[in-house]
């Protein structure tokens, strides 16, 4: 079974201080690790994946498979960045993926001014 | 160009009665997504299609949910005998295909369906 814990439902910074949203995963195989951002009445899109290794809006995340974590960081938060973050975990196989995503249960960024 | 598109925005509907949903993907995408949110939850895969066939349907939580994709585009889903407990968000979303490099999912503005 593979699940997908993100402990914190909210989270609230100041603009300009460092944020960490967490994120845990439990999976037997290797897994695809992504973070899905949805802005105030948009929908549902892709942050960044692990695969990628990119900075996306400063946003950065590793996966760590001893600690089976990939937290999302980002050093200078801004009041753009509030929104809902969900960390989703695809199982792979053979080197492929497949196709359904697992995802937390969310965590609500609140940058204030 | 356009996204992923779903119809009804919203649903209101009784409980027992039938209801169906539906789903446009992006122009050419083979692998199609359908996921249900409750309140307060991340999204809950239920049946992901690659073209027209169902290759995974083992989150649909009990008979009375069906999904169909005939030509390998348009999808509905579909459910019988509503209950109370199905009222939630129901996301759709599409793929140029299932897993590899491509895998990036494109999700459509869901449809909020309340059974009463």
């Amino acid at each position: 079974a593979q699940r997908v814990t993100q402990p914190e439902k909210l989270l609230s910074v100041f603009k300009g201080a460092p944020v960490e949203l967490k994120c845990n995963y439990s999976y037997s195989g290797s897994p695809e690790l992504f973070w899905y951002v949805q802005y105030s009445r948009q929908r549902l899109q892709l942050l960044l994946r692990h695969i990628s290794r990119e900075s996306i809006k400063g946003f950065t995340a590793d996966l760590n498979k001893g600690e089976t974590s990939f937290h999302l960081k980002k050093p200078f938060a801004q009041e753009e960045d509030s929104a809902m973050y969900y960390c989703a975990l695809s199982g792979k196989s053979g080197g492929t993926s497949y196709g359904k995503l697992t995802f937390g249960q969310g965590t609500i960024l609140t940058v204030h001014p | 160009g356009a996204g992923v598109s779903q119809t009804p925005s919203n649903k209101v509907t009784e409980k027992g009665k039938y209801v169906e949903l539906r789903c446009d993907p992006i122009s050419g995408h083979t692998a199609l997504y359908w996921y249900r949110q409750s309140l307060g939850q991340g999204p809950e895969f239920l049946i992901y299609f690659q073209g027209t066939g169902a290759a995974d349907d083992s989150g649909l939580p009990n008979d009375r949910f069906f999904a169909v994709r005939p030509e390998g585009s348009v999808s509905t889903l579909k459910i019988q005998r509503t209950e109370r407990g199905d009222s939630a968000v129901y996301l759709c979303a599409s793929s140029l295909a299932s897993g590899g490099r491509y895998n990036e999912q494109f999700f459509g503005p869901g449809t909020r369906l309340t059974v009463l």
